[in-house]
């Protein structure tokens, strides 16, 4: 699986647009982009995923560039409950490709 | 709506003790998966089940045994603890055929303590 590399900690305010940047120049052309988030001491949870078109869910919206070697997620509307790490992930689409975690951003959500 | 369940949430062992971390998903999932976090660290992957009756290693087995007793559950077996094992372990699973892939489902974690 790719490599990912993400800032180790960002802050943002509540309220505001938190845009997170990840950078996975190796992706190959199989290769999706995952995010997850682990609010502290809980489980990771799964936030978006994407191949090559932009994706947005309830959570999120996942803007992946048109050579994909980077992306960005974006939580719109920043709440302290936002506060966590977040983890960008490159991994194939079938069952022997897993999971796997790097360092991630420490995402802070100031009031 | 359980989800994953991860059973016992919190252990504390002396060195060479043995226990069995529990897991078991009501999502009918194919694929089922062991990880352990180090304070401050990322998941590392410990043994995976890619289908019933399959198991793997993974990242970090060493010091683990797991069985995939049946679709629902997989469990995770410390033969001797260490103070090196010292983690939260988190189990996990996923199902991915198909469109509809949300990713993996997590459990809430065991957090273990290897006096």
């Amino acid at each position: 699986d790719a490599k990912t590399t993400q800032p180790p900690s960002m802050d943002c305010a509540e309220g505001r647009a938190a845009n997170l940047p990840c950078n996975h120049s190796t992706i190959s052309g199989n290769e999706y982009v995952y995010w997850y988030r682990q609010i502290h001491s809980q489980g990771p949870q799964y936030i978006i995923h994407g191949l090559k078109n932009n994706e947005t869910n309830e959570m999120a919206s996942l803007i992946i560039t048109e050579d994909r070697k980077s992306s960005t997620l974006i939580l719109p509307h920043a709440t302290l409950r936002d506060t966590a790490v977040y983890y960008c992930i490159v991994r194939g689409y079938n069952a022997g490709n897993m999971l796997t975690f790097g360092g991630g951003t420490r995402l802070m959500v100031k009031p | 709506n359980a989800g994953v369940t991860q059973t016992p949430k919190f252990q504390v062992l002396k060195t060479g003790q043995s226990m069995t971390l529990q897991c078991a998903q009501d999502m009918n999932h194919n694929s089922m998966y062991w990880y352990r976090q180090d304070p401050g660290m990322g998941l590392r992957l410990i043994y995976y089940s890619a289908s019933e009756g399959t198991t793997d290693k993974g990242e970090v087995p060493n010091g683990y045994n797991v069985s995939r007793l049946n679709k629902r559950e997989f469990s995770l077996r410390l033969e001797s603890a260490a103070p090196s094992q010292t983690s939260v372990y988190f189990c996990a699973s996923s199902e991915l055929q198909g469109a509809l892939n949300y990713g993996y489902t997590f459990g809430s974690g065991t957090r273990l303590t290897v006096v």
